[in-house]
């Protein structure tokens, strides 16, 4: 299987929480990251967690981080079509990260 | 202003051309890495730069060519690709090797 692994869609109502959630394999991660991609553009560094938290809140950001479980989850608050874009979960492996292959988060009205 | 600008952010070859991305950050970051980005693959790191040095290659064939002449550009030469290169190319940069990276916009390749 893949080192990161991610759910391929998620839709979600305007004004809904989004819960976007990520397994990886290795336990030696010392940082974990969500990126966002919009159509046309890079990726964009949203927030990150060392392995050593549990959790980090950012304004509408929340990320849980499980380490028994290698599982890390990302939960927008109060999601806007302006969230509709390309979520990716990486982890940090001896100085190399690797992508999970995104999770595409869709907000209808 | 993402701070990783990449040109051209389009570019169409055929497979005898030679053509080389370019990519400049004004970060002062001492990292910087290449990335192949395909519908439905995840993201594929090509090579990392660490303080002008390249630190990893992961085995990406030999058409492809990184130079790094300084801490600020990174290029990306391009010589016989193939049908299957056709993909997004991403630079990013990072303040040392393994922090959080910053990423340019990419450059859209097609292969004829």
């Amino acid at each position: 299987g893949e080192d990161v692994e991610q759910s391929l869609f998620l839709s979600v109502r305007e004004g809904d929480s989004s819960v976007i959630n990520c397994t990886y394999t290795d336990s030696s991660s010392t940082y974990l990251y969500w990126y966002k991609q919009e159509p046309g553009a890079g990726l964009q560094l949203l927030t990150y967690i060392f392995s050593n938290m549990d959790m980090k809140q950012d304004q509408r950001l929340t990320v849980l981080l499980n380490k028994k479980d290698k599982h890390l989850s990302l939960r927008i608050a109060d999601t806007q079509t302006g969230d509709s874009a390309i979520y990716f979960c990486a982890e940090k492996v001896r100085e190399i990260p690797t992508f999970g292959r995104g999770t595409s988060l869709i907000v209808h009205p | 202003e993402t701070g990783v600008t990449q040109t051209p952010r389009h570019l169409v070859m055929g497979m005898t051309n030679k053509k080389s991305l370019k990519c400049e950050q004004h970060l002062g970051h001492n990292a910087m890495y290449w990335y192949k980005q395909s519908a439905k693959k995840p993201l594929e790191l090509m090579f990392v730069y660490s303080l002008e040095e390249r630190v990893e290659n992961n085995s990406v064939p030999s058409r492809f060519s990184p130079e790094c002449p300084n801490s600020s550009h990174l290029f990306l030469h391009l010589h016989t690709l193939q049908p299957e290169d056709s993909a997004l190319y991403l630079c990013a940069s990072s303040r040392t090797q393994g922090q959080p990276q910053h990423f340019g916009d990419g450059t859209r390749l097609s292969i004829l």
